[in-house]
């Protein structure tokens, strides 16, 4: 089975330019999930997307938004860049069982390494 | 709100030793899962083992295993036979039994040397 996979791997964008990065789950993962990882904060959850619907959402600025097609590949935007967007944008699936059966584990992407200057 | 706490940044280790990790995290929750990430140089992040906290049974996969001890709040990564390969950053994470969302901590560094 293929691996979750992003795209694309490497972005350079200047400030005030907006960038949208693509994931592509795991073949029968409905969850996709977006983490930011810089330096400074390590890794932060961005949000969370389940069948077309952003499920949970991180502490970050609406300049960062989200979304999920029917065959379950995601999408995120960041708007109106600034410096401190730079950084490595992980993506992860998973399968999510319903209420009460548990959670399936994050696989996750190589990421996408922005940025911004 | 969940915290996960890794105590040591940095740590080395000789080829073919053993190694704990250390981490402890900070929950109101009874029902969670725990979780070993590595990310090597690449930069791709891997699951290395996972713990329900409803198991009291320590997980172990081959040369990996964890130490939960769920009344201390802490969730140690002992890595047996260390090769080269093993060379990482090591993430501790938590996720609620309601929330697909993985709390981190701050990572330790690991360098297994020859």
């Amino acid at each position: 089975k293929a691996g979750v996979t992003q795209t694309p791997r490497y972005l350079i964008k200047t400030r005030g330019q907006q960038v949208t990065l693509s994931c592509s789950p795991i073949s029968g993962h409905r969850s996709v999930s977006w983490y930011q990882q810089t330096p400074g904060q390590g890794l932060q959850f961005l949000f969370e997307y389940f069948s077309e619907t952003q499920r949970n959402k991180g502490n970050f600025p609406g300049r960062f938004s989200g979304r999920q097609f029917s065959n379950s590949r995601s999408e995120m935007n960041v708007s109106t860049l600034e410096l401190g967007d730079s950084a490595l944008y992980l993506c992860a699936s998973s399968f999510s069982p319903g209420p009460g059966q548990g959670v399936d584990t994050q696989y996750f992407g190589p990421g996408t390494r922005l940025t911004v200057l | 709100a969940q915290t996960v706490t890794q105590s040591q940044p940095e740590m080395s280790v000789q080829e073919a030793e053993t190694v704990t990790l250390s981490c402890t995290y900070d929950t109101s929750e009874n029902n969670y899962y725990l979780f070993w990430y590595k990310q090597p140089p690449s930069r791709q992040m891997i699951l290395v083992i996972r713990q329900e906290a409803y198991k009291q049974q320590n997980a172990t996969e081959n040369r990996f295993s964890v130490n939960f001890q769920k009344a201390a709040k802490s969730f140690s990564l002992k890595i047996s036979d260390s090769q080269l390969g093993d060379t990482a950053m090591y993430f501790c994470a938590f996720m609620m039994e309601y929330g697909n969302k993985l709390v981190f901590g701050a990572g330790t560094i690991l360098r297994v040397k020859s």
